[in-house]
């Protein structure tokens, strides 16, 4: 079946790093995405990996292991801006169709 | 500007009124979907379309129904709706011709039924 696994919620200070996890499992992997989503706001993309390695994008890092079924955000240099949930999404490919499922989302608290 | 416009953003109606969630992209994409999001469950797909009159289910499409006559629109139609349904709506879309091409999505429609 299809299932993506991420943390609830997690706190952490601002000017601080953090590590979001994320573990899927999918039987046609076609690109894991990750979105900042505010309360109550669309998610906004953030970053894409397909093939396994970091992908390193200003303060934001995303790593990707296939064999593994593992993926993480890194978010370095926290700021106050980045309280919202980070959702995991990985594309699967079946069938000859795209779809997307989402996890459902970790909350990121920065404190002062 | 590449958008993706919903509309209404919020609604309140009645059990078993009809209503049509609209949904319009400007980008040419081949895809769309609408998902709903509740607490705790995430975001979960209803239906989607990889292109004109090719719609089919996603992970919870009872009660709704969505049709793809052009490109560009994807409505969401509740027959008869049920408190159920109340819930955040996303609509999005993707071209499926570029690797890495993400999701874009609406501005989300909050829609209450009592």
């Amino acid at each position: 079946g299809q299932n993506i696994d991420q943390p609830t919620e997690m706190t952490a200070t601002e000017g601080a790093i953090v590590q979001i996890n994320c573990t899927y499992q999918t039987s046609g992997f076609n690109g894991l995405f990750w979105y900042q989503q505010h309360a109550g706001e669309a998610p906004t993309f953030l970053s894409y990996n397909v093939l396994d390695g970091l992908e390193e994008k200003g303060r934001f890092s995303s790593f990707l292991s296939r064999s593994k079924g593992y993926s993480y955000l890194l978010l370095k240099e926290l700021q106050m801006k980045d309280s919202a949930s980070y959702l995991c999404a990985v594309r699967d490919r079946a069938s000859g169709t795209y779809k997307y499922i989402f996890g459902t989302g970790t909350r990121l608290k920065v404190l002062a | 500007e590449a958008q993706v416009t919903q509309n209404p953003r919020y609604l309140i109606t009645v059990t078993g009124k009809k209503l049509t969630v609209t949904c319009s992209q400007n980008m040419n994409h081949e895809y769309m979907s609408w998902y709903r999001q509740d607490p705790g469950l995430g975001l979960r797909q209803i239906y989607y379309s990889m292109n004109v009159e090719v719609t089919d289910k996603g992970d919870v499409p009872e009660g709704y129904k969505v049709s793809r006559k052009e490109k560009r629109n994807f409505p969401l139609i509740l027959e008869s709706p049920s408190p159920n349904q109340t819930s955040l709506y996303f609509c999005a879309s993707s071209s499926q011709r570029q690797a890495g091409n993400t999701i874009y999505f609406g501005e989300g429609s909050w829609l209450t039924v009592v």
